[in-house]
């Protein structure tokens, strides 16, 4: 059974806290993202990555970074949570133009 | 930023009835669009992954259409069931990576 896995499904942060999200997949996939979602925005996609410490923007960047030192793993990172930041987020695992697997996802909270 | 449209935001079906709504994207440099249907407390899942014009795909009571020359798809749920309430997001591929639209929410009243 395919697995993408996330930290936490929940996280409660303060502003001005690091935040690290974690994702990891066991399918062998080049390609992971990183997506937050709000109500009527749909999906929008943050960062994404193609290899191994490969990384690119996605429609929102601002605010967010992210590390994929390995292959099977692809972190989102906060530097400095603020409020505006409290959303669903969502990473996902693919090969090629195919299908996309996501994770469960993470509720983050920024107080 | 791909500009995708889904339509109608969101519709209530009785059981039994069937259903269809639309994505819209731009047609220029198609390379696939992705349908994935997002139930409450879930992940999306994946439906279809469509490249060809005129392709059509099916899966149980759930088919799609798509049109790349014109940039449209229509995704068609047969006698709905409660199970089919769900949001179903479309995406057409490009630049490595998907855009999502804000999907159509659909609700099953039995």
């Amino acid at each position: 059974d395919v697995k993408v896995t996330q930290s936490s499904r929940y996280l409660v942060k303060r502003t001005g806290e690091k935040v690290f999200l974690e994702c990891v997949q066991d399918m062998d996939h080049e390609n992971m993202f990183w997506y937050r979602q709000d109500p009527g925005l749909g999906l929008r996609l943050i960062y994404f990555s193609y290899d191994v410490k490969m990384k690119e923007k996605g429609d929102i960047p601002e605010g967010y970074s992210v590390s994929r030192e390995k292959k099977e793993r692809f972190s989102l990172i906060l530097e400095s949570a603020s409020t505006n930041q409290t959303s669903m987020y969502l990473c996902a695992s693919s090969s090629s133009r195919g299908e996309q697997f996501f994770g469960p996802g993470t509720r983050l909270t920024v107080l | 930023i791909l500009n995708v449209e889904q339509s109608p935001q969101s519709l209530h079906v009785q059981e039994g009835d069937s259903t269809n709504f639309t994505c819209s994207f731009p047609s220029s440099n198609f390379y696939a669009l992705h349908w994935y249907r997002w139930e409450t407390a879930k992940s999306p899942e994946a439906l279809f992954v469509m490249t060809l014009n005129g392709d059509e795909k099916k899966k149980g009571r759930i088919s799609a259409t798509l049109n790349t020359k014109e940039g449209y798809s229509y995704l068609y749920i047969k006698g709905s069931q409660p199970e089919d309430s769900a949001t179903y997001l479309c995406a057409p591929w490009n630049d490595y990576k998907l855009s999502f639209g804000a999907g159509t929410t659909v609700t099953v009243r039995a």
